[in-house]
């Protein structure tokens, strides 16, 4: 079946420090791929997608490419603040008109000013 | 604010009993997904609906049973509670049945005592 791993946690970091957390896939046919960011007692939010080979996602300074011959769509930041810490989840849903959510186990992010 | 709302945010109980999960989902969305979120588990899908016809099954439990109603507001029951279904509980909607976007609401947090 379809899944996800990402890097395990957490990720502890200083303010504008560069961001890199790993994600790679197993699933059969072309899936869609996500971001999912959830904050201390929130729900999880949509940070970003990328629906086919080579997309680029971006938002609010992230950025993930979509790598098909690899497997991968790592998440990256540039320069993280303090408000970024949270828990990453990677995710992605097969394109086969049901689009049931497989996530990672999610990755913490610790940013300390 | 996703515009999915759960209730109750809280719910202790004791082992053997049953309860009822609410999610009402966004205006609009026809497709809701309950999905359980455990420390060992990580998150995990748990069942969909779209307009009132459950389409996809996860790792439910038969303990387990949802319905989502006519007015496309959806419940989750658990019965005979185990102390290991202490976990979050979160509702999703999206727009239509596949490759949509879906929204969190802020989940249900369950204590099984």
């Amino acid at each position: 079946g379809d899944s996800v791993t990402q890097m395990e946690g957490p990720v502890t970091l200083s303010e504008e420090a560069c961001l890199t957390i790993n994600c790679t896939y197993t699933a059969t046919g072309y899936p869609s791929l996500f971001w999912y960011v959830q904050y201390p007692g929130e729900g999880l939010q949509l940070l970003l997608k990328a629906t086919k080979a080579d997309d680029k996602g971006s938002n609010k300074g992230f950025e993930a490419t979509y790598r098909k011959e690899t497997t991968s769509f790592h998440l990256e930041k540039g320069s993280v603040q303090v408000s970024d810490s949270a828990v990453y989840f990677c995710a992605l849903t097969a394109n086969s008109g049901y689009s049931t959510l497989t996530f990672g186990k999610g990755t913490m992010l610790l940013v300390s000013p | 604010d996703s515009g999915v709302t759960q209730t109750p945010k809280h719910l202790i109980t004791a082992t053997g009993q049953r309860v009822t999960l609410r999610c009402s989902p966004r205006s609009g969305d026809l497709s809701v997904y309950w999905y359980q979120q455990s420390l060992d588990q990580g998150l995990q899908f748990l069942i969909q609906y779209y307009n009132g016809e459950e389409r996809a099954k996860g790792n439910i439990l038969e303990r387990f049973s949802a319905q989502q109603f006519p007015d496309l507001h959806s419940e989750l029951n658990l019965s005979s509670l185990e102390l290991g279904d202490s976990a979050l509980y979160f509702c999703a909607s999206s727009l239509r049945l596949g490759g949509n976007e879906q929204f969190f609401g802020p989940g249900t947090r369950l204590t099984v005592l």
